[in-house]
């Protein structure tokens, strides 16, 4: 069964920092874009970055860009966001996602099929 | 960045009725379009890609269609499993953008 599962989400004061991790099992995660979403308390989906296949290649939300840092293990089969200079505003749940490609005949489309259950962060004095 | 409008925001019917989602893009992205639907607690979970392709496992009365800016998720013969809020994603451009969300209510 594939599964993500996801860790190290917890208090933390504004100005601090806080690293998640998020397990693969079942695939193998050299072989996919890798994802986190978050969820603000009542709000919607926010994609924050993603990860290329062999962590050459990142892409980031404005907001956290400068301040998050999204990075693999493939050997491990680990993905991990490493979040800096956290603000009131990142208080989020955290979700880890595959990011799986489908060949069409002329284009390519990306959908997350595979979440994690998610890791709460709070930031808050 | 991308917008994403959904509409409504919210929405109840019946069992057995015939519901109807929309999302505009505030700008054209082909159909680079994503439906996913979350429950209370619980995280998403895909049902359409590429604006119209139904991900495997996922029912038959769920539709998606539309290119360019402006799309529409169907859900025909509504199930009360089907209460949830739905949010498109959009793929074409980078920061991926959901659409704000639509919360399907069971009358």
């Amino acid at each position: 069964e594939m599964q993500l599962v996801e860790s190290g989400g917890a208090l933390v004061q504004p100005g601090g920092s806080l690293r998640l991790s998020c397990a693969a099992s079942g695939f193998i995660l050299a072989d996919y874009w890798m994802t986190w979403v978050r969820q603000a308390p009542g709000k919607g989906l926010e994609w924050v970055a993603n990860i290329k296949e062999d962590g050459s290649v990142t892409y980031y939300l404005d907001s956290v860009k400068g301040r998050f840092t999204i990075s693999r293990d493939n050997a491990k089969n680990s993905l991990h966001l490493q979040m800096t200079s956290l603000r009131d505003e990142d208080t989020a749940i955290y979700y880890c996602a595959r990011d799986r490609n489908y060949f069409d005949t002329s284009a390519y489309y990306d959908l997350f099929d595979v979440w994690g259950q998610g890791t709460a962060v709070t930031v808050s004095s | 960045a991308t917008q994403m409008t959904q509409s409504p925001s919210s929405l109840s019917a019946s069992v057995g009725d015939r519901v109807t989602i929309t999302c505009r893009a505030s700008q054209g992205i082909g159909s680079d379009l994503g439906w996913y639907q979350q429950k209370p607690g619980i995280a998403p979970k895909v049902l359409i890609f590429a604006a119209s392709k139904l991900e495997r496992g996922v029912p038959s009365r769920f539709s998606g269609s539309g290119s360019g800016t402006d799309f529409t998720l169907t859900i025909n013969s509504l199930q009360p499993e089907d209460s949830a809020t739905y949010y498109c994603l959009q793929d074409y451009n980078y920061p991926r953008t959901f659409g704000q969300g639509t919360k399907v209510e069971i009358k």
